[in-house]
């Protein structure tokens, strides 16, 4: 069972375009981190979200944190192939202990 | 700098035998160390949580005689996979924490048993 739903769970684009990732439970959590991983590889942390409705940004990338600290959205804007790979929420549900998402795969095409 | 190390990135064993894999931090004391397995195309799954000095913590339905967890140091926890067989293939993760909500990952080990 997983704590946290991402979706969607597949998602192939073109160059360009935009795409928004949603991560949600019904448990609140203190933090939550969202996470690029390549196959073979280790996720690498992207942003971490603290606050109710804390709107983060990473060049294209924005990242926000719902009022309650229950979901979160990864918005990208102009996705190029480079941005291709896993894309994984993680929440804090008890101190330093996280609980991943099932993950988005994203694939875009030059 | 906040970087965590594998060892081995890849191990092949035989079905029956034992497999260590070590988790270190390099550059910082990791208060909390936790070990994730990932199956192909899924999610990382949490498989326990490893303090210095105490027993690991180990998530419903992961087999603690199994998967032996030992954080011997501030900077150093070891799994091991007891007796593995074919369906203990998997990616196993390590993470470290400073203690501020931050992980930091290990580079995975990949483990084939045959």
């Amino acid at each position: 069972t997983q704590l946290l739903e991402q979706s969607p769970q597949f998602l192939s684009i073109q160059e360009g375009e935009n795409l928004t990732v949603y991560c949600n439970s019904s448990s609140v959590f203190s933090s939550l981190q969202w996470y690029r991983q390549e196959p073979g590889e280790g996720p690498v942390l992207l942003v971490t979200v603290v606050t109710g409705g804390e709107v983060k940004k990473l060049k294209r990338l924005t990242f926000q944190f719902g009022d309650a600290r229950k979901d979160s959205s990864l918005h990208i804007t102009a996705a190029q192939p480079g941005d291709t790979g896993l894309y994984l929420c993680a929440g804090e549900y008890n101190f330093n202990k996280f609980y991943f998402g099932s993950g988005t795969k994203l694939n875009v095409k030059p | 700098g906040a970087v965590v190390s594998q060892h081995p990135s890849r191990v092949i064993c035989k079905s029956g035998t034992s497999v260590k894999i070590e988790c270190r931090s390099l550059d910082f004391q990791a208060t909390t160390m936790f070990w994730y397995r990932q199956f192909p195309k899924q999610s990382l799954m949490l498989m326990a949580t490893s303090n210095e000095g105490s027993k690991a913590t180990y998530e419903q339905g992961v087999e603690k005689d199994k998967f032996l967890i030992n954080h011997a140091s501030l900077t150093l926890s070891t799994l091991t996979v007891t007796s593995a067989h074919p369906e203990d293939s998997s990616f196993y993760i390590c993470s470290a924490t400073k203690g501020k909500g931050e992980l930091f990952f290990g580079e995975g080990s990949r483990l084939t048993v045959l």
